[in-house]
């Protein structure tokens, strides 16, 4: 089976640009998340989306950030505009509703360096 | 909310070693996973453990939900288990919204 498929898996990109970070979840997941990852802050939750409708989007960090689910297998994450401190990894992850909670499966992530 | 704390921060292990990896949480939840972050970066689903006690080759893992606390066992260690192993819960309540904690990085010489 295809795991979560992020791209790009690297991006450089100077300050003021616009960023757009894509993720395909596991075919028949019905929950997508978006997480960041620094050395400061370690892994964060930024939104999550259950059949393709934005749940909770808390740790988002501002308004300069924004997320879309358009259908069931794709979702974008989007830094506009870009900041030196956007710079780390952001990674995708998915899983399926059941009768019990399900694992959480994780895309290899996106390292975003803003210059 | 909810807290999850991670020990010891840092592990050296001579190959072949036995650890254990602590995870405490700060209030009820649905569950638990355990992460491997490997040094390229990927993150590595475990276990995932509620409650209860699971195994898997020279890895086990067991979750005590009533006194808020899980481990992570690493029988035989190889330089392959490096890297940082994190554990990350559900609280009660808070459906699919997951916490990390802050990882145990392990470093297995040979």
């Amino acid at each position: 089976d295809a795991g979560v498929i992020q791209s790009p898996r690297h991006e450089v990109t100077e300050m003021g640009q616009e960023v757009t970070l894509r993720c395909k979840p596991i075919s028949g997941h019905d929950y997508l998340f978006w997480y960041r990852q620094t050395m400061m802050r370690g892994l964060e939750l930024l939104i999550y989306f259950n059949n393709n409708v934005p749940i909770d989007d808390s740790g988002m960090p501002e308004d300069r950030f924004s997320a879309k689910m358009p259908n069931a297998s794709f979702s974008t994450l989007k830094i506009q505009p870009s900041e030196p401190r956007d710079s780390a990894v952001y990674f995708c992850a998915s899983s399926r509703q059941g009768r019990s909670n399900q694992p959480q499966h994780f895309g290899d992530g996106t390292r975003l360096s803003i210059l | 909310g909810i807290q999850v704390e991670q020990s010891p921060p840092d592990l050296i292990l001579q190959e072949g070693a036995n650890s254990t990896l602590r995870c405490n949480f700060s209030d009820s939840v649905n569950n638990l996973q355990w992460f491997h972050q490997n040094p390229w970066g990927q993150l590595i689903n475990l276990f995932y453990i509620p409650s209860g006690t699971k195994q898997n080759g020279r890895l086990s893992a067991t979750t005590v939900a009533t006194e808020r606390y899980s481990l992570l066992y690493i029988s035989s260690s190889q330089t392959t288990d490096s890297g940082v192993y994190f554990c990350a819960v559900e609280p009660r309540g808070g459906y699919q919204k997951v916490t990390f904690g802050t990882g145990t990085k392990l470093q297995v010489i040979p």
